[in-house]
């Protein structure tokens, strides 16, 4: 079965530190691997995501690292505020004829950004 | 404004009735989703569609059911079938054109909390 392992399951970070959360697959086809950032009562909404043919992507303070031989990814939120205390998910698919489908989600990682 | 609406936000529902969650996005997306969200889990497959008329069955789709009669709509029914339907769900769609960049990413609607009492 196709897998995406998420860790940690929770995460305390002082702000203005660096948050990292980490993701590893099973699956070598898997070909697209998104981040979504989740506030409460609310649907995830997508962050990042990069493909397996660059090793870094930054966007801002976000940057997703993906490291295709240890079939893993990780999430860096550098000088982290506040406001980006929320879950967050790493994702995982396949491309195939009709473009991705069939996200794989991870089991969540609750970030907690203290003062 | 473009995007997906989820209703009713809160659904309360006795054992034994069927319920149905409505999705609907003006998107203009091919493809539409249902995923069910359990506190400390990801986002499970329920149900997808790639085009009107069409839809496939995902990991847990045992005791749901769905429709697409229309581009735009993709309706979930719980169905007293459903041994523990007491979740958030949550519907996505995304353009699913195949080898068009961006095609891929999902947008996810607001979530209907369900409650069964």
């Amino acid at each position: 079965q196709q897998q995406v392992k998420q860790s940690p399951q929770s995460l305390i970070v002082q702000k203005g530190g660096i948050s990292i959360i980490n993701c590893a697959y099973e699956n070598t086809a898997f070909d697209y691997f998104p981040w979504y950032q989740q506030f409460p009562g609310k649907g995830p909404a997508l962050l990042i995501a990069i493909r397996p043919d660059v090793s870094e992507k930054k966007e801002g303070r976000f940057t997703i690292s993906f490291n295709k031989s240890a079939k893993q990814f990780s999430l860096h939120i550098m000088d982290s505020q506040p406001g980006d205390s929320a879950t967050y998910f790493c994702a995982a698919s396949i491309n195939s004829n009709f473009g991705n489908e069939k996200l794989t989600f991870g089991t969540g990682t609750r970030l907690t950004i203290i003062p | 404004d473009g995007g997906i609406t989820q209703s009713p936000k809160y659904l309360f529902r006795k054992e034994g009735q069927n319920v149905t969650l409505s999705c609907e996005q003006n998107l203009n997306h091919d493809a539409m989703y249902w995923y069910r969200q359990d506190p400390g889990q990801g986002l499970r497959l329920i149900y997808y569609s790639q085009i009107v008329n069409d839809f496939q069955k995902g990991d847990i789709a045992e005791g749901y059911s769905v429709s697409r009669e229309k581009k735009e709509s993709f309706p979930l029914t719980v169905t007293s079938a459903q041994k523990n339907p007491t979740a958030f769900y949550l519907c996505a769609s995304s353009a699913a054109v195949g080898g068009t960049s961006g095609a891929d990413t999902q947008y996810f609607g607001p979530g209907t909390r369900l409650t069964v009492l």
